[in-house]
């Protein structure tokens, strides 16, 4: 089955500082990323939509400029989440989509958890 | 209000029980209904995917959407403790964008 990695699998960094998460599709091309968030018990939020080669789609009150999307080629997308602040901390998660393939067909990645300190 | 409402749970269920998880929704515009099973520290994956209202079964499981009370069910007959997992519902209304429940935590107990 199709498989979606992340890396890392979890990072700590300092207050102010810039993280970068990795979302790889490993055995398909994924020509829609989306990237989610999750708080604690809480839903996955979507933060944003990426297709490959063109500018990310943030979602309303994602701030683009603080959370980076590249989605440079079919198989890897990338999140950095710059000046990151303790209130960034949280499990982000990735999915993938082919072209072609319905929208429900997304393959999530395993997360990455990002703690701030 | 949240768009889709989940019972967080934990629900503990002896094996071979029969498991029913229900999410609530108020947005009648969702059209798309999906089931997402999310083990501990992994990414979700889909069990179960249905369009408008109706039944839909998959071996041990079955999906139900009831548009006119906004509730969808998830059915799992004959529960396996390798069924122990975070159950998400997800909905749609065009086929793009999903938004999600918060998750029900399920526990089978050999």
């Amino acid at each position: 089955g199709a498989v979606v990695s992340q890396h890392p699998s979890w990072v700590i960094c300092k207050s102010g500082t810039s993280v970068k998460i990795e979302c790889r599709s490993l055995d398909f091309q994924a020509t829609t990323m989306f990237w989610y968030r999750q708080f604690p018990k809480q839903s996955l939020m979507l933060m944003a939509t990426s297709n490959e080669g063109s500018k990310a789609t943030h979602e309303q009150g994602v701030e683009k400029d603080k959370f980076l999307i590249n989605h440079a080629s079919l198989t890897l997308s990338t999140l950095t989440v710059t000046s990151a602040h303790p209130e960034d901390s949280s499990f982000y998660i990735c999915s993938a989509r082919e072209a072609r393939s319905s929208f429900y067909e997304q393959y999530f990645g395993p997360g990455t958890r990002l703690t701030v300190t | 209000q949240k768009e889709v409402e989940q019972d967080p749970g934990p629900l503990s269920v002896p094996e071979g029980a029969i498991v029913s998880l229900n999410c609530t929704y108020s947005n009648s515009a969702f059209q798309y209904f999906m089931w997402y099973r999310q083990y501990s520290r992994k990414g979700p994956e889909l069990l179960m995917y249905t369009y408008s209202s109706g039944n839909k079964e998959d071996g041990r499981f079955t999906a139900q959407v009831d548009k006119s009370s906004k509730y969808i069910s998830l059915f799992i007959r004959d529960s396996q403790p390798s069924d122990s997992a975070t159950y998400l519902c997800a909905m749609s209304v065009a086929g793009n964008m999903l938004t999600f429940g918060g998750g029900t935590r399920l526990m089978v107990k050999p």
